[in-house]
């Protein structure tokens, strides 16, 4: 499975947009990327999916170009419950999920 | 909204001791996960397991640990000779093999 870069942490003040960035160079061509958000002592909560230009959904928007060797997760005007570690990941169907340290991003009032 | 749940949230036991994590995941999912996260540390792939059997096992996953499918809705994580440094969160995940894989809340057995 392709490894992923990102952030170790981000900080951000409530009402602004953050955009969190993942490389991923070795993607594979069945490979699709996947961010999930974890609260501490919590399970890893799906945000969003997808495989190539721009995916959108309720909470979040998802970036990725033409060559899929990175991706950048947008979440509009976040609020202080944002604040979480963000994990990109690059696989998909059924193979087993491979999480890095993921991006701490902490929201500022 | 379907969503995984797990019993218990919290578990205590002594080292040496036997314990069973249960999960129900999404009614309609073929394929099961197990995965574990020590305090601090990444979210580690334990198992997964589909049509019946595993499919695919870490490291980790040595002989002290089986998943079972007893009946239609549950799915067991077993620890037969639990030791201190099985103490962490483990969560299980559930898919239908074409996108993404969804995560219960969790159980956080600690081993003394």
């Amino acid at each position: 499975l392709a490894k992923t870069t990102q952030p170790i942490s981000m900080d951000s003040y409530e009402g602004q947009e953050v955009n969190i960035t993942c490389s991923h160079n070795n993607i594979a061509t069945n490979d699709y990327i996947t961010w999930y958000q974890q609260f501490p002592s919590q399970g890893p909560r799906f945000i969003i999916q997808g495989y190539k230009t721009k995916v959108t959904n309720e909470v979040a928007s998802l970036f990725i170009p033409a060559d899929r060797k990175s991706s950048t997760l947008s979440l509009p005007r976040v609020s202080l419950s944002d604040t979480a570690v963000y994990y990109c990941l690059v696989g998909g169907g059924y193979n087993k999920l491979i999480f890095g340290a993921g991006t701490r991003l902490a929201v500022h009032p | 909204e379907p969503e995984v749940t797990q019993t218990p949230s919290h578990q205590v036991t002594q080292m040496g001791q036997e314990v069973i994590l249960r999960c129900v995941p999404i009614s309609n999912h073929l394929y099961f996960y197990w995965y574990r996260q020590i305090l601090g540390q990444k979210v580690e792939f334990l198992v997964s397991f589909y049509n019946n059997e595993i499919s695919e096992k870490s490291e980790i996953f040595d002989d002290q640990f089986s998943v079972e499918r007893p009946d239609g809705s549950n799915f067991t994580l077993k620890i037969r000779s639990t030791k201190l440094e099985d103490s962490a969160m483990y969560f299980c995940a559930s898919g239908s093999g074409r996108e993404t894989q969804y995560f219960g809340p969790g159980t956080r057995l600690l081993v003394l």
